[in-house]
């Protein structure tokens, strides 16, 4: 258990919906980061924050925005799905901002879009 | 960006057996991390090793940053070591945070 948790670990949608993953951090951590996995695409860096401050951005869809609350918890907000958006969504966290930061990973959220 | 290049894909080992999993990149890293993706999707973190050489247990890890690639050795495998591995790194001078993941090296190991 890395201690990072997301909910809801499977969700299954429609095209054109909207959702949101949640994410809790480990405890201190001040970083938080999403991916996404997919078949196609593998394992893709999406955005972090680091103590509610948008850090580093990356191949994030512009129907795709995320934010960190002031108790560092983050959600990412899915829109105007599409059928390649199906895939498995990770979060990580991490202690601080620095690149020698190891991060830690959720169980992720599945993602099924009809 | 940065290339990161796993290999092999694929891999299938009787139970007991040794292993080498080499990650290459194409640019100088400020962080350098192997995870093994279980069955079931969880991402385990199993080293931090942007140079240098680290053991845990059956594992070990060693990048030689210089010439640009890291190994992960998996000694006297077992069925629960089966999954997926990756490399996953973050290039100096870039964004930090942003790491980026390898295709992959599926690791089978038969009882």
């Amino acid at each position: 258990d890395s201690g990072v948790t997301q909910t809801p670990k499977h969700l299954i949608t429609a095209t054109g919906q909207r959702v949101t993953l949640r994410c809790s951090p480990r405890s201190g951590d001040l970083s938080v980061y999403w991916y996404q996995q997919s078949l196609d695409q593998g394992l893709q860096f999406l955005i972090q924050y680091y103590n509610g401050e948008e850090r580093a951005k990356g191949n994030i869809l512009e129907r795709f925005s995320a934010q960190q609350f002031p108790d560092l918890h983050s959600e990412l907000n899915l829109s105007s799905l599409e059928l390649g958006d199906s895939a498995l969504y990770f979060c990580a966290s991490s202690p601080d901002r620095r690149v020698t930061d190891t991060q830690y990973f959720g169980p992720g959220t599945r993602l099924t879009v009809l | 960006g940065i290339q990161v290049e796993q290999s092999p894909p694929d891999l299938i080992l009787q139970e007991g057996a040794n292993s080498t999993l080499r990650c290459n990149f194409s640019d100088s890293v400020n962080n350098l991390q192997w995870f093994h993706q279980n069955p079931w999707g969880q991402l385990i973190n199993l080293f931090y090793i942007p140079s240098g050489t680290k053991q845990n247990g059956r594992l070990s890890a060693t990048t030689v940053a210089t010439e640009r690639y890291s190994l992960l050795y998996i000694s006297s495998s077992q069925t629960t070591d089966s999954g997926v591995y990756f490399c996953a790194l973050e290039a100096g001078g870039t964004s930090y945070g942003k790491l980026t993941f390898g295709q992959g090296t599926i690791l089978t190991v038969h009882p």
